[in-house]
């Protein structure tokens, strides 16, 4: 079955730290992978995604990830977050088909601590 | 306005009522999706909309649960004789189609059964 894991529900992080958000899902030929986030309160917005080419992803507030499809992992990674980071991140996948339905993680909460 | 719209924004319902939510998709994106979110839960596929084609209704949680899409624009979610476990943020989102393009979410509808 079509899936995605994000294994830490939760990751607590001082600020200035570097972290990394973990994110699998089930083995396909074609899938187009994405981050979201959702600060408190507010709505689910793109962080970055990955369609082809390089592997490696930068998106908006110095975030990045790898896509790795071997592993079919695509962790996101900031070298030092902010106070402002914290927030809940979802990794979600599209896979080619029919269907083409977009599937979500059950999400990771950021929580950056003085 | 250019973005997904939801309303309502807030909705308090009695047990066993009918409620319908409403969402205006960005004009001119053919897929539009319904989401639940519930706390810890992540994110719900419950339907998807591509064109004309059938739905994809394989998320819907039970028969009390429907959504149309009238004229390939505007979407209503209907969840009949609701229940308390029904409270949840529900969320739609739109995107051009099928492929790599991303969704782009509305702010949800917060439903809560007394």
């Amino acid at each position: 079955a079509q899936s995605v894991t994000q294994l830490d529900s939760q990751v607590p992080v001082f600020e200035e730290a570097p972290v990394e958000l973990r994110c699998n899902y089930s083995s396909s030929v074609s899938v187009y992978l994405f981050w979201y986030v959702q600060y408190p309160n507010q709505g689910l917005q793109l962080l970055l995604k990955y369609l082809s080419g390089s592997t490696l992803v930068k998106g908006i507030n110095g975030f990045e990830a790898e896509f790795n499809k071997s592993q079919t992992s695509f962790h996101l990674r900031k070298p030092s977050v902010h106070i402002s980071d914290t927030a809940e991140y979802f990794c979600a996948v599209r896979y080619g088909g029919a269907t083409n339905k977009l599937i979500f993680g059950t999400g990771t909460l950021l929580a950056v601590q003085p | 306005g250019a973005g997904v719209s939801q309303s309502p924004s807030n909705k308090v319902t009695e047990k066993g009522k009918d409620v319908e939510l409403r969402c205006d998709p960005i004009s001119g994106h053919t897929a539009l999706y319904w989401y639940r979110q519930s706390l810890g839960q992540g994110l719900e596929f419950l339907i998807y909309f591509q064109g004309n084609s059938a739905p994809d209704k394989s998320g819907l949680p039970s028969d009390r649960f429907s959504a149309e899409r009238t004229g390939g624009s505007v979407s209503t979610l209907t969840i009949q004789r609701t229940q308390q476990e029904d409270s949840a943020v529900y969320l739609c989102a739109s995107s051009l189609g099928r492929g790599s393009t991303e969704a782009f979410f509305g702010q949800g509808t917060r439903l809560t059964v007394v």
